[in-house]
């Protein structure tokens, strides 16, 4: 167990859809990681939160946003679902934005686009 | 041409072999990370490392700066070992570039 919490654990929704994917990081933590994993497009990083603010965007898009609370969990809002959209979203956590951390990985939400 | 390169993308072993995973890199890395996903889709952090060599049991990793390389080392190979094995170069800042990954069976 790494200590990173994700829910709910499965999703299916229909196209054109909006859905709400929650993290909360290992206890201390202050970094939360985005990623998408696909058949097609393996891992995927899609964004980075620290202490509440955005701190590096990779290949994310413009209907999917995110943010981070001031308790540090972190929610993926994913909107006008498309099939493409369905995936595997995993979320990660770091001690800090800073140097090198090593992340932990939640166990994931599978997300099921009909 | 892909940032973070790994092979084999299938490997098949007896148990007991000996295994190599590799993984080459052109980016820019303050870090590399061995990750473990298992059929049931959860990923495992095995290693990082920015140098030299890391060892926790069965399991050995090696990186080479200069020459952008890393390798994962499974002596002893176990079928619990079965999993997918993905190398992430970590790059300045922390976003995690990866491989694709690489599909180990071991059969006893």
């Amino acid at each position: 167990d790494s200590g990173v919490t994700q829910t709910p654990k499965h999703l299916i929704t229909a196209t054109g859809q909006r859905v709400t994917l929650r993290c909360s990081p290992r206890s201390g933590d202050l970094s939360v990681y985005w990623y998408q994993q696909s058949l097609d497009q393996g891992l995927q990083f899609l964004i980075q939160y620290y202490n509440g603010e955005e701190r590096a965007k990779g290949n994310i898009l413009e209907r999917f946003s995110a943010q981070q609370f001031p308790d540090l969990h972190s929610e993926l809002n994913l909107s006008s679902l498309e099939l493409g959209d369905s995936a595997l979203y995993f979320c990660a956590s770091s001690a800090s934005g800073e140097g090198y951390n090593e992340q932990f990985f939640g166990p994931g939400t599978r997300l099921t686009v009909l | 041409k892909n940032e973070v390169e790994q092979s084999p993308q299938n490997l098949t072993a007896q148990e007991g072999e000996f295994i190599t995973i590799n993984c080459s890199y052109s980016v820019g890395i303050s870090a590399l990370h061995w990750l473990q996903q298992h059929p049931g889709g959860g990923i495992v952090s095995l290693f990082m490392l920015s140098s030299g060599k890391k060892k926790h049991g069965r399991l050995i990793a090696t990186i080479n700066i200069q020459e952008k390389h890393s390798s994962l080392h499974i002596t002893a190979s176990h079928p619990r070992d079965s999993a997918v094995y993905i190398c992430a170069a970590m790059e300045y800042g922390n976003k995690l570039v990866f491989g694709a990954g690489t599909i180990l069976r071991v059969k006893s």
